[in-house]
């Protein structure tokens, strides 16, 4: 199993500027959680989907954040417009039931200038 | 207000000797608790767990250590190795489908 897969692994940008950021759970997971990690606040929960479907998303910092899966096998977190605080590591990870492990993505680099 | 904290940012250990990582929490509900390892330019790998009905499991070298009245818990690694040279991470879930995570502890094992 090639594990989680995101793309792209860095990203820079402007400020103001749309971001993509792309994830592939691995095969067969039901939940996906997107997290950021900074230096002052460590590795945060943005959101999580279970079957597809977002179940909470009060980590979400901004309307400008948002995050969908179409499919059990590919989501997508959008920042737009992005600004300079938003520089830092996404990663996502999944799991198969919930609670318990998960297994997490390289992460995006995010720097935005 | 962090519910969990890893007052530790960094910790150095010769090896051969014991690395003891520590955490707290502040919600008693919390019920599950993880820990994970990550290395520069890779994402966290889950390390090892315990849920709250035990106060101690163990994986090889490493022990998780759950203090439930005093909401802390601590991953014991017994002998470091220079390998063991990571950012770990402490995780909290309560019953929900996510988890809180400290901060992080990098921890540097001495040849």
């Amino acid at each position: 199993d090639a594990g989680v897969i995101q793309s792209p692994r860095h990203e820079v940008t402007e400020m103001g500027q749309e971001v993509t950021l792309r994830c592939k759970p691995i095969s067969g997971h039901d939940y996906l959680f997107w997290y950021r990690q900074t230096m002052m606040r460590g590795l945060e929960l943005l959101i999580y989907f279970n079957n597809n479907v977002p179940i909470d998303d009060s980590g979400m910092p901004e309307d400008r954040f948002s995050a969908k899966m179409p499919n059990a096998s590919f989501s997508t977190l959008k920042i737009q417009p992005s600004e300079p605080r938003d520089s830092a590591v996404y990663f996502c990870a999944s799991s198969w039931g919930g609670l318990g492990e998960q297994f997490f993505g390289p992460g995006t680099r995010l720097t935005v200038l | 207000d962090q519910q969990v904290k890893q007052n530790s940012p960094s910790l150095s250990v010769q090896e051969g000797r014991i690395s003891i990582l520590n955490c707290d929490y502040t919600n008693s509900m919390f019920d599950y608790f993880l820990w994970y390892k990550k290395y520069p330019a890779e994402g966290p790998t889950f390390l090892i767990s315990i849920s709250s009905i035990k106060d101690k499991n163990e994986d090889g070298r490493f022990t998780v250590f759950l203090n439930k009245s005093a909401k802390h818990l601590s991953l014991h690694i017994v002998p470091s190795q220079p390998g063991d040279s990571a950012v770990y991470f402490c995780g909290v879930g309560a019953g929900s489908y996510q988890l809180t995570f400290g901060k992080g502890t990098k921890l540097s094992v001495i040849p």
